[in-house]
């Protein structure tokens, strides 16, 4: 069965220093993966997607994620988080025939 | 830019009552789907719609009912409201040739 697992339901980084937002998935076929942002009470914005084409995917806000087949991840990275980067961050893997999976999310918090 | 709307942004409803949950896409989508967010479970599809008035059950059909009489239009019906049904519901919309969804902004509906 397909699956997403966002390690970390909660992190912290310092304003300026790296991001890191872990996903790993379970596919039996080539994934289509996505990362989307939730900003408080709003809906979600994809930050970008992979697609099969280049394993570097850049996306908006800075944000940028490697596809690793070998280690099943498409982690999320920021070299320098800011404070507007605080939200709830969600990892998805389309499974086929219009179905998504998501993972549960994980909320990233920004100190000053 | 897609717009995806959603006819109310917060709702209070009680027990037993008939609720209505609509939204409306204005990018000639084919694809509509509703979402359930609960924290801790991500999201979970309930319905989606791959053309007018056609419709598939997601993963939480259950006291849950759709209707797409129109392209750009997708209605969640809960027949009988119910307090497990508290959550945030989330449209969204994608091209068939696409794979990226375009979510409306969520409406938090609290049954009591």
């Amino acid at each position: 069965a397909q699956s997403v697992t966002q390690l970390g339901s909660h992190v912290s980084v310092s304003e300026g220093a790296l991001v890191l937002l872990r996903c790993n998935y379970s596919s039996s076929v080539p994934p289509y993966l996505f990362w989307y942002v939730q900003y408080p009470n709003q809906g979600l914005q994809l930050l970008l997607k992979y697609t099969s084409a280049a394993t570097l995917v850049k996306g908006i806000n800075g944000f940028e994620a490697e596809f690793k087949k070998s280690e099943t991840s498409f982690h999320l990275t920021k070299p320098s988080a800011h404070m507007s980067d605080a939200a709830e961050y969600f990892c998805a893997l389309y499974e086929g025939t219009y179905k998504y999976i998501f993972g549960t999310g994980t909320r990233l918090k920004v100190l000053a | 830019d897609v717009k995806v709307t959603q006819s109310s942004r917060y709702l209070v409803k009680r027990t037993g009552e008939k609720v209505f949950l609509e939204c409306v896409q204005d990018m000639d989508h084919e694809n509509m789907f509703w979402y359930r967010q609960d924290p801790g479970l991500g999201l979970r599809l309930i319905y989606f719609s791959y053309d007018v008035k056609m419709k598939e059950k997601g993963d939480i059909p259950e006291g849950y009912s759709v209707s797409r009489e129109k392209k750009e239009r997708f209605s969640l019906i809960l027949e009988s409201a119910s307090t497990n049904q508290t959550s945030m519901y989330l449209c969204a919309s994608s091209l068939r040739s696409e794979f990226e969804q375009y979510f409306g902004p969520g409406t938090r509906l609290t049954v009591t």
